[in-house]
């Protein structure tokens, strides 16, 4: 049981928006940022989204995140097959002094 | 560009200690905070604690009593040791650096991470 809650799945047609939810409470995201992953199959995860909203460098504009409350969320735009794959969002927690994941999202390009 | 290699056992006994170490290269262990993270084959990710390159750690609650991290910077080293390994503690094992003391990224936002070694539990 994961501390943060995000759908097991989602799913969009290439050139489609699609976006995924991240659902915590006031320890976790409501007191802090909330950061992004996204993790091809067979490979370790890839950070993508930091600081809510924040790119590394070498990540498409296609990603954005934003959060309000105790909920974020990951859109991605222009979809592409090499878009899928695991999605996870991660906040620290004061609460339990701990980073916390979601439970993953697995996106599907139809 | 900085890269990090886990290393250690692949198999390890019930009731035994697991101990993995991420050897970092191309770059500076010090002034950055260091985690390990952990996936069971088909779940998710879940933390298991990090540590500062001066030494300073913090562990997940759920795994607190069983866990010690450590860095040898003079090696460009960390360590990870998990006492009293069950089968629920089979899982693939990473290393992530997160953010630099005063830096501009968070210190849980995993910027680099180890390619992962897979760590079963069984007699």
């Amino acid at each position: 049981q994961s501390v943060l809650t995000q759908p097991p799945s989602a799913s969009g047609t290439p050139g489609q928006r699609v976006t995924i939810s991240c659902s915590g409470s006031s320890s976790d995201i409501g007191s802090n940022t909330v950061n992004w992953y996204q993790q091809l199959p067979g490979t370790a995860p890839k950070l993508l989204i930091y600081y809510n909203n924040q790119r590394p460098s070498g990540v498409p504009d296609r990603f954005s995140g934003s959060k309000s409350g105790t909920s974020a969320s990951l859109a991605i735009s222009g979809l592409q097959s090499e878009d899928e794959a695991d999605y996870y969002c991660a906040a620290w927690d004061d609460s339990l002094n701990a980073v916390v994941f979601g439970g993953g999202t697995k996106l599907t390009v139809l | 560009q900085v890269q990090l290699q886990e290393s250690g056992p692949g198999l390890v006994k019930p009731s035994e200690t697991l101990s993995l170490t991420c050897t970092v290269s191309g770059g500076s262990i010090s002034s950055y905070y260091w985690s390990w993270v952990r996936q069971p084959a088909g779940k998710g990710l879940e933390w298991i604690g990090r540590l500062y390159s001066s030494g300073g750690t913090n562990y997940n609650p759920s795994l607190k009593s069983r866990v010690t991290m450590s860095v040898d910077t003079s090696k460009s080293q960390l360590s990870l040791s998990l006492s009293s390994v069950t089968a629920a503690d089979t899982a693939v094992y990473y290393c992530a650096r997160g953010g630099a003391h005063g830096g501009s990224r968070p210190r849980n936002a995993f910027d680099i991470w180890g390619q992962g070694t897979m760590v079963t539990v069984s007699s």
